[in-house]
């Protein structure tokens, strides 16, 4: 069975302070796809990485960085020097062989200005 | 634009009112997907579609049905609903490609209340 377990439920950080979701996944596949959806208050899930699993690079775009560790089973994701508009509800997905993406229960992201 | 579009927005409805949300892509994807979001329990599964006449349930399918009778159309049916349906709800498709899976795009949502 795959599963998602995003355990920080809710965080508050303070404008320019870094920050970052964690998140582990589980599964028996030896090729998967792991993902990171935004869902900013109006309430869209917006698309933002994928990686998959033979791909343990590290990356960032702009703010954003993520890691991705097989060995730990993890997919953390970094937002450096946040901002009040990073404020989000972030869900970390992982697709597997059935193709069925799974989603963790998010993290309630609130940046104070 | 590539989209996906879900309708209405906001729906509130009594129990045993049957309804249809309707879902439509422009993006001659063949995956489609309709999930539900409710506080503390994410984004959960309710039935998908690997392509047109090809459906499956998801992990919480009970009290809905789907048909995809063209590529483009997903309807989420719900025969007589319950106040417990009262949900956040996204339609979503992608295309599986050989071994790459495109991410998922999503609709805008469909907030729905049953009384």
């Amino acid at each position: 069975a795959q599963k998602v377990t995003q355990a920080q439920t809710e965080i508050s950080v303070v404008e320019k302070e870094d920050v970052t979701l964690d998140c582990v996944y589980e599964t028996r596949d030896t090729t998967y796809y792991l993902f990171w959806y935004k869902q900013p208050p109006s309430g869209e899930l917006v698309f933002l990485i994928r990686r998959n699993s033979f791909d343990e690079q590290n990356e960032i775009s702009g703010r954003y960085s993520w890691n991705f560790q097989k060995s730990t089973s993890s997919f953390n994701f970094t937002i450096t020097a946040s901002q009040v508009v990073d404020s989000a509800v972030y869900f970390c997905a992982l697709q597997g062989g059935s193709e069925k993406l799974v989603f963790g229960k998010g993290t309630k992201l609130t940046v104070n200005p | 634009e590539a989209q996906v579009t879900q309708n209405p927005r906001y729906l509130i409805t009594v129990t045993g009112k049957k309804l249809t949300v309707t879902c439509s892509q422009n993006m001659n994807h063949e995956y489609m997907s309709w999930y539900r979001q409710d506080p503390g329990l994410g984004l959960r599964q309710i039935y998908y579609s690997m392509n047109v006449e090809v459906t499956d349930k998801g992990d919480v399918p009970e009290g809905y049905k789907v048909s995809r009778k063209e590529k483009r159309n997903f309807p989420l049916i719900l025969e007589s609903p319950s106040p417990n349906q009262t949900s956040l709800y996204f339609c979503a498709s992608s295309t599986p490609t050989g071994r790459e899976y495109s991410p998922l795009h999503f609709g805008n949502g469909t907030r729905l209340t049953v009384t």
